[in-house]
């Protein structure tokens, strides 16, 4: 099926550097969203973006809706143990509340592993 | 804690026979999701409801799948004669403005 283009696919980094990931389509997506799971568990909602060129923050993590529409990155500030994991992008063609709101697209993740 | 509960966690069962996940999303929410993860992968959408109705179903939904939501709450997912093909994280959420996902159950078939 249709996949989002993530990029890097692994990332090894000391405690406190920066990091930064994304996710690039040839089609519009209309909502981005950016996921981290842990092993064995679901992904978690870190950050929801609703509108082309749109800069949103959860904490140390900030995320930018492309204003083509194509892309989106997540950017992961003064990291910490805790941050490793995978990350994942997540694109919906459709409207958020249409009807077919849920059926995301997702990128292949990646893999954060962060050194102390 | 996303509210969204899933059981079992996990499933190791022979080849041949049959499996049943539940799915009890967010109470509040009548959207909810079917997703099969595997590994190496990003989720993969399988089949949505809207209340107790069954909106779409992915090409991933063989015939050996189905899915109910009889009450408009609880889902259950129940893939019939199991192959191999068929281990993997199937994964449920709710929505609305994001989906929030359960925490999976790992199906491993033998």
């Amino acid at each position: 099926g249709q996949q989002l283009n993530q990029s890097p696919q692994s990332m090894f980094i000391q405690e406190g550097e920066d990091v930064s990931m994304n996710c690039t389509s040839s089609s519009i997506f209309n909502t981005w969203l950016w996921y981290k799971q842990d092993p064995g568990e679901g992904p978690v909602l870190l950050i929801a973006l609703y509108k082309a060129g749109e800069l949103t923050s959860n904490g140390r993590l900030t995320a930018q809706f492309g204003i083509t529409r194509k892309d989106s990155f997540l950017n992961i500030s003064a990291s910490i143990p805790s941050d490793v994991g995978i990350y994942f992008c997540a694109g919906l063609q459709g409207n958020a509340g249409g009807t077919s709101y849920g059926k995301l697209t997702f990128g292949q993740g990646t893999i954060l592993t962060v050194h102390p | 804690d996303t509210g969204v509960s899933q059981d079992p966690r996990h499933k190791i069962t022979k080849r041949g026979q049959n499996v049943t996940f539940r799915c009890d999303p967010i109470s509040e929410h009548n959207r909810l999701y079917w997703y099969r993860q595997t590994l190496g992968q990003g989720p993969e959408f399988l089949t949505y409801f809207q209340n107790e109705a069954q909106l779409e179903k992915s090409r991933l939904l063989s015939d050996r799948f189905s899915a109910e939501r009889p009450k408009g709450s609880f889902s259950t997912l129940e893939i019939q004669r199991t192959e191999q093909g068929d281990s993997a994280m199937y994964l449920c959420a709710s929505d609305p403005r994001g989906l929030f996902f359960g925490e999976g159950s790992r199906l491993t078939v033998l």
